[in-house]
C-alpha cells in the first residue's frame, strides 16, 4: 500500500526565514516522489520530482530513504512562496504497470511579511 | 502542447439529481486519466484512473462512477447525488513515458455544491 503523510495542515514564517515542509511515506519498492503547488486561483502543478534533483523556486528536497522521507526546504522564505503545497508518491499498483498517485493532505504555507 | 479542460468550472446541485462532469486532453494521446476530489483537510482523494478507452478502476467506493468512451474524454457521473458529494473535482492526465513520465498536469477543476 501507499501511503503520503503530511504532518502539518498550517505551517507559517516569516518572510526571509527557512522553510521546511515535512513529507513521509509508506511505499515497498522504489516510490518516485513529488511535490505539487497550488497558488491561490491556479491549478494544481509540479514543483519538483526527486529524480532532477533540481532547485525550483529556490526549493530543494532530498529523498531520505532511511527515513521515508521527502520534506521540501527553502532558506529564505518569500511572501509569493504562500500556498499549499502536496507531496505525492508515484508507485507501480497491480500487475498492469499502471501508476498509481498518491497525496499527502496538503501543508499551508503562509509567509508573512 | 498538451492542454487539458474541464467542465463545468462551478456547479449547484439538488440531492437526488444526476451529474456529469467531463474532461478533455488535447495534444497527447492513450494518456492515464485520473478524477480525484479535494477536500480541504483530507488532500486529494483518488477517485478514478484510467489507462485506456473503456478501461476504469474505482479506488474507493461510491456514489459515483466515470467513464471513458474516447481516448482523450474522461467523464465522472452520477444518477442521484448526496450531500457528501460536495467538493472539488480534479481532472488530471499523466504520460506514458519520456522526461514527463509519471508527472501529472491537472484541469482547472468543477466545484460541485449539492444542495
Amino acid at each position: 500500500a501507499q501511503r503520503v503523510t503530511q504532518p502539518e495542515k498550517l505551517l507559517s514564517v516569516f518572510k526571509g526565514a527557512p522553510v521546511e515542509l515535512k513529507c513521509n511515506y509508506s511505499y515497498s519498492g522504489s516510490p518516485e516522489l513529488f511535490w505539487y503547488v497550488q497558488y491561490s486561483r491556479q491549478r494544481l502543478q509540479l514543483l519538483l520530482r526527486h529524480i532532477s534533483r533540481e532547485s525550483i523556486k529556490g526549493f530543494t528536497a532530498d529523498l531520505n530513504k532511511g527515513e521515508t522521507s521527502f520534506h521540501l526546504k527553502k532558506p529564505f522564505a518569500q511572501e509569493e512562496d504562500s500556498a499549499m503545497y502536496y507531496c505525492a508518491l508515484s508507485g507501480r499498483a497491480g500487475s498492469g504497470g499502471y501508476q498509481k498517485v498518491t497525496f499527502g493532505t496538503g501543508t499551508k504555507l503562509q509567509v508573512i511579511p | 502542447s498538451q492542454t487539458i479542460h474541464q467542465w463545468p468550472a462551478t456547479l449547484v446541485q439538488p440531492v437526488g439529481s444526476p451529474l456529469s462532469l467531463e474532461c478533455t486532453v488535447e495534444g497527447t494521446s492513450n494518456p492515464n486519466l485520473y478524477w480525484y476530489r479535494q477536500a480541504a483537510g483530507r488532500g486529494l482523494q483518488l477517485l478514478f484512473y484510467s489507462v485506456g478507452i473503456g478501461q476504469i478502476s474505482s479506488e474507493v467506493p461510491q456514489n459515483l462512477s466515470a467513464s471513458r468512451p474516447q481516448d482523450r474524454q474522461f467523464i465522472l457521473s452520477s444518477k442521484k447525488l448526496l450531500l457528501s458529494d460536495s467538493g472539488f473535482y480534479l481532472c488530471a492526465w499523466r504520460e506514458r513515458g519520456g522526461t514527463g513520465a509519471n508527472v501529472l498536469t491537472f484541469g482547472a477543476g468543477s466545484r460541485l455544491t449539492v444542495l
